[in-house]
């Protein structure tokens, strides 16, 4: 069974700055699919980006980029400029590809950006 | 991205009692999910909601507790049976297969159940 850690908790970064949120993932399949999502205190799920494993080149979205590393099974999300908005759980999280679409989760990060 | 709405946002219920969460997606999807979100927990899925058959429940999770509904392609129920405060949480759905994009998980804005 596919297990995804998130061995950071809790984070903290100072508006305007850039943090790195850490991410590793357990599997035997070839191809699957690797996704961050936001749950802000809202608590609506957002998808942040997406990163299919066939492809050699990090996903970004804007201000959030990708560090995939297939080898090492290491998915890290960079947020660049943080803004306050980006104070949220942040969920890492894995999908085999060819499947049932089951997405299994990591335990979250609690990141809060400072003014 | 779909645009998809929960029915009720939150409620509270007293153990014993059952209570049916609605799920509506503003066009056609191919799948819909359902997953439980424990109080500082992650999310944990309960079941994929099959269109015109029974759902399929994960380890752990039993029709007779949570029975889903999936009348079509834009709509699903799930009930939350017989309640215990253990069953408070969070419950989500989500979509995926919205305008052929598959295989990425949309989520609906959750529905916040506490049993007393």
């Amino acid at each position: 069974a596919q297990t995804v850690t998130q061995s950071q908790p809790e984070m903290s970064v100072q508006e305007a700055e850039t943090v790195t949120l850490s991410c590793t993932y357990d599997t035997s399949e070839s191809n699957y699919y690797l996704f961050w999502y936001k749950q802000p205190p809202s608590r609506q799920m957002i998808l942040v980006i997406r990163q299919e494993a066939y492809k050699q080149q990090n996903a970004t979205e804007n201000r959030f980029s990708v560090n995939f590393q297939k080898a090492a099974k290491s998915f890290s999300l960079k947020i660049s400029d943080s803004q306050l908005g980006d104070t949220a759980m942040y969920f890492c999280a894995f999908m085999n590809q060819g499947g049932s679409e089951k997405l299994v989760f990591g335990k979250g990060t609690k990141l809060t950006v400072n003014p | 991205s779909a645009v998809i709405s929960q029915k009720p946002s939150r409620d509270i219920c007293q153990r014993g009692t059952s209570l049916t969460i609605q799920c509506q997606v503003d066009s056609q999807v191919t799948m819909m999910f359902w997953y439980r979100q424990q109080p500082g927990q992650s999310l944990t899925l309960i079941a994929t909601a099959n269109q015109g058959s029974e759902a399929t429940y994960e380890s752990g999770f039993v029709i007779d507790k949570f029975p889903i509904s999936r009348p079509n392609l834009t709509f699903s129920t799930l009930t939350v049976s017989n309640m215990s405060p253990e069953d408070s949480s969070i419950y989500l759905c989500s979509v995926s297969g919205r305008q052929g994009v598959k295989e990425t998980q949309y989520f609906g804005p959750g529905t916040r159940l506490l049993v007393l």
